[in-house]
């Protein structure tokens, strides 16, 4: 089955730049969408269709793409960024579409 | 704005069912359509599946696809989503959440909803 591959763990100090990548095979044809999820709460959108940032989402959050990897980047860490960071894409290939999350990086700001 | 108000926590035996529901305001409720996500305890996030308010087209996640069943009250605009024959692993955090279409982004959020089963 088709699967979205992310490092568990990134870190980072307060000012530096954070790149969490995503990888899947199908990530060229579908988009990727990109969720903030700090504990006791709800994920919440801040990237999507690869590069676009929802209003409300700080400009420190980027996503890019190439090939067969999504990446979402952020400038200028603040603590407050510390949290779990979700990809999404999905798998057109059944039947049926399938919505397909990645495993999860967990964002530590040193 | 818009917002999802989820139930309440639940404690089920395996074996039973759960419905779990989602109350929607602040947007046209037929213009979203309701995603519906879970987390166990200390894991990732995982699709359960996706209804249309507008026609009631469902697409549920294979894994589940037989156990669980979405639908949509669109006089009160909420979402429901049962899921029957529970097992320990079903222990999780529900979440709703409003997506244009299946594949599309989930624009918005409930609180979540704790199902926890145990005998």
């Amino acid at each position: 089955s088709y699967e979205l591959t992310q490092p568990p763990s990134v870190s980072v100090s307060p000012g530096q730049t954070a790149r969490i990548t995503c990888s899947g095979d199908a990530l060229p044809k579908q988009y990727a969408y990109w969720y903030q999820q700090k504990p006791g709460q709800a994920p919440v959108l801040v990237i999507y269709k690869d590069t676009e940032r929802p209003s409300g989402i700080p400009g420190r959050f980027s996503g890019s793409t190439s090939g067969t990897t999504v990446t979402l980047t952020i400038s200028g860490v603040q603590a407050e960024d510390e949290a779990d960071y979700y990809c999404q894409s999905s798998d057109s290939s059944g039947t049926y579409p399938e919505v397909i999350f990645g495993g999860g990086t967990k964002l530590t700001v040193l | 704005q818009v917002q999802l108000v989820q139930s309440g926590a639940e404690v089920k035996k395996p074996g039973a069912s759960v419905k779990v529901s989602c109350k929607a305001s602040g947007y046209s409720f037929t213009s979203y359509g309701i995603s519906w996500v879970r987390q166990a305890p200390g894991q990732g996030l995982e699709w359960m599946g996706w209804i249309s308010p507008y026609n009631g087209n469902t697409n549920y996640a294979q894994k589940l696809q037989g156990r669980v069943t979405m639908t949509t009250d669109t006089s009160t605009t909420t979402a429901y989503m049962e899921l029957r024959s529970l097992r320990s692993d079903d222990t999780a955090v529900y979440y709703c959440a409003a997506s244009d279409t299946v594949m599309a982004a989930m624009d918005y959020w409930g609180q979540g909803s704790l199902v926890t089963v145990s005998s």
